[in-house]
């Protein structure tokens, strides 16, 4: 079955520099790549996703990456912001209705004053 | 909001208590789940209902019991639960059981068995 690991676990930036996650996944068939993030004292929220078909995708201040050979995915969050602390995570599915989707362990981003 | 709508918020429960956590959607989904949030562990799926109909259960123990009475109400039973059990529980929702698509996820019972 897929597996999810996701690195660092814990992330202290200064706000204004940019944050980088990376995760990796097991499943070559996986085709399906979204980031949650969670806030304090709330559910996991989709900020951003990425279909296999692409290798990048922007939105504002965050863009994710995706490397198939590699089996790897990366979310960038540029110019950080105080609200941008959270916990993070990343997923990987093949998409279909009997799929799973694996989510990897989190990564707890602190955005420095 | 997300759309997704749980209670309790908090539930202290002692190992001998029954509770039941409720879920509630109306974003016109017809795939719910219930999720485990542990510390410094991945979320856990526990049960998919699609369409009402549960179809999937992770070999979760017996003393968790789900039950989804129409397209937008899911509840979790527990009874007999263990300290381990503590953790954040966490609904979610989708637009279909397709795994591709954006999961609304509710704010969670935090879950304490004293």
């Amino acid at each position: 079955g897929e597996n999810v690991e996701q690195h660092p676990s814990t992330l202290s930036v200064q706000e204004g520099d940019s944050a980088v996650i990376k995760c990796t996944y097991s499943d070559s068939a996986s085709n399906y790549f979204p980031w949650y993030k969670q806030e304090l004292g709330k559910g996991p929220q989709l900020i951003i996703d990425i279909r296999s078909n692409v290798g990048e995708k922007k939105d504002q201040r965050i863009a994710v990456t995706l490397n198939k050979t590699a089996k790897h995915f990366s979310l960038h969050i540029t110019e950080t912001q105080p609200e941008d602390s959270a916990v993070y995570f990343c997923a990987a599915t093949r998409g279909n209705r009997d799929d799973k989707i694996i989510f990897g362990k989190g990564t707890r981003l602190h955005i420095l004053p | 909001e997300t759309g997704v709508t749980q209670t309790p918020r908090h539930l202290v429960m002692g190992m001998t208590n029954k509770k039941s956590l409720k879920c509630e959607q109306h974003l016109g989904h017809n795939a719910m789940y219930w999720y485990k949030q542990s510390a410094k562990k991945p979320l856990e799926l526990m049960f998919v209902y699609s369409l009402e109909e549960r179809v999937e259960n992770n070999s979760v123990p017996s003393r968790f019991s789900p039950e989804c009475p129409n397209s937008s109400h899911l509840f979790l039973h527990l009874h007999t639960l263990q300290p381990e059990d503590s953790a954040l529980y966490l609904c979610a929702s989708s637009r279909d059981r397709v795994t591709d698509t954006e999961a609304f996820f509710g704010q969670g019972t935090r879950l304490t068995v004293v």
